[in-house]
């Protein structure tokens, strides 16, 4: 079956400080990855997404790679700001059959930057 | 940009009150999404939508229908609303496989 397993939260950071969250997955054929940040009161954002093996996706300074021999997809960022601080989700989009679309996610993980 | 539209940011209904929950998409999508999002759980697909009157249950269907008489608009329906069902509810659309979907700001649903 498919399913992401993402790091439990929460994570609480200092600002500047070097943020990962990691996240694994299961799946039949080969998926593509992608990670949502989701801010305060509002829905889901596509931050970054992956469609094949050791691709890499980066935006606002954020990046994962896919790793298909390790099956996992984490977020790094360098720095990070306060202005980060929301509930990252990882999710991958299955190939193929009844599921064609859907996207399965993990169960978030709640970043807080302290300035 | 895509632009997904849900009809409340916040609702307030009665146990046993049929609730229809609206999204709208403009970018002419064809896949639709409902989610609720409970904390702690993450994000849980209720049904979904691949073409117009088309629909798969996700993996928690019970307690809830759609509708998708148009490409564009995607209803949530809560056929008797319980207090168990007081959740945030998120709608998405995409273009298909492997494709990101785009989310709605959500709709904060309380059943009193």
């Amino acid at each position: 079956g498919n399913s992401v397993t993402q790091m439990e939260g929460p994570v609480t950071l200092s600002e500047e400080a070097f943020l990962t969250i990691n996240c694994t997955y299961t799946a039949t054929g080969y998926p593509s990855l992608f990670w949502y940040v989701q801010y305060p009161g509002e829905g889901l954002q596509l931050l970054l997404k992956a469609t094949k093996a050791d691709d890499k996706g980066s935006n606002k300074g954020f990046e994962a790679t896919y790793r298909k021999e390790t099956t996992s997809f984490h977020l790094e960022k360098g720095s990070v700001q306060v202005s980060d601080s929301a509930v990252y989700f990882c999710a991958l989009s299955s190939p193929g059959g009844s599921t064609l679309g859907r996207l399965y996610f993990g169960r978030g993980t709640q970043l807080t930057v302290w300035p | 940009d895509v632009k997904v539209t849900q009809s409340s940011r916040y609702l307030v209904k009665r146990t046993g009150e049929k609730v229809f929950l609206e999204c709208v998409q403009d970018m002419d999508h064809e896949n639709m999404f409902w989610y609720r999002q409970d904390p702690g759980l993450g994000l849980r697909l209720i049904y979904f939508s691949y073409d117009v009157k088309m629909k798969e249950k996700g993996d928690i269907p019970e307690g809830y229908s759609v509708s998708r008489e148009k490409k564009e608009r995607f209803s949530l329906i809560l056929e008797s609303a319980s207090t168990n069902q007081t959740s945030m509810y998120l709608c998405a659309s995409s273009t298909g496989e492997f494709q990101p979907q785009h989310f709605g700001d959500g709709t904060r649903l309380s059943i009193l």
